[in-house]
């Protein structure tokens, strides 16, 4: 069973490093989501892409943050000059047709130091 | 912002007894998703009941919604130690629902 796969799990930088973070959605899945989740929340959405197009990015926390799904296949976030106040654990998630449930990758927990 | 409340913050029980959730929002849904996600791990999706629906079952699960009072309910039945999670609601609304709207979460333990 294919589900969603995120990588690296773990990643720790130092502040003003960028970094970069796969999603591989569920294979037919044509909706993919990018969320934060920091200690003791819920998690927050960022952005939102059916196919190759980003159809919502206004929820990015900064234009330090950006998304990308070139080949409407995988995903990748960016975040550049990485901040302590970065460090949360970033979700993605995909679905078939928009308000469909959404199924979770595993996540990339962040640590900026 | 987070537009649904999970109502306890957390909740203990044990093994055998049955534990309900609760989850209030504020804005009109279409639709209210439930997860669960074990300590540091990523959710799981496990229900989603539509705004025309009242009650959904699905296996130890059944979650309810009332849109005039605007809030859900989850009840999980003879509960395992398995169980022991945080488990949240997301509303989704606006056109196309792609946007899930977390609460904070319950977190429940179930003692063995």
């Amino acid at each position: 069973d294919t589900g969603v796969s995120q990588d690296p799990r773990h990643k720790i930088t130092k502040r003003g490093q960028n970094v970069t973070f796969r999603c591989d959605p569920i294979s037919e899945h044509n909706r993919l989501y990018w969320y934060r989740q920091t200690l003791g929340q819920g998690p927050e959405f960022l952005t939102y892409f059916q196919n190759e197009a980003q159809l919502e990015k206004s929820r990015l926390l900064s234009d330090r943050f950006s998304a990308e799904r070139p080949k409407g296949s995988f995903s990748t976030l960016e975040i550049q000059r990485t901040e302590q106040g970065d460090s949360a654990m970033y979700l993605c998630a995909s679905s078939f047709l928009a308000g469909d449930e959404q199924y979770f990758g595993p996540g990339t927990r962040l640590t900026v130091t | 912002s987070q537009q649904g409340e999970e109502d306890p913050q957390a909740l203990s029980i044990q093994e055998g007894e049955n534990a309900t959730m609760n989850c209030s929002y504020k804005t009109s849904i279409n639709n209210l998703q439930w997860y669960r996600q074990n300590s540091g791990r990523g959710l799981v999706h496990l229900i989603l009941i539509r705004s025309n629906e009242r009650e959904k079952h699905s296996g130890r699960l059944r979650v309810t919604l009332d849109t005039s009072k605007k809030s859900s309910s989850l009840l999980i039945t003879a509960s395992r130690a398995a169980d022991t999670a945080s488990y949240f609601c997301a509303t989704g609304s606006g056109a196309g629902s792609y946007q899930l709207t977390f609460g904070k979460g319950t977190k429940l333990s179930v003692i063995p």
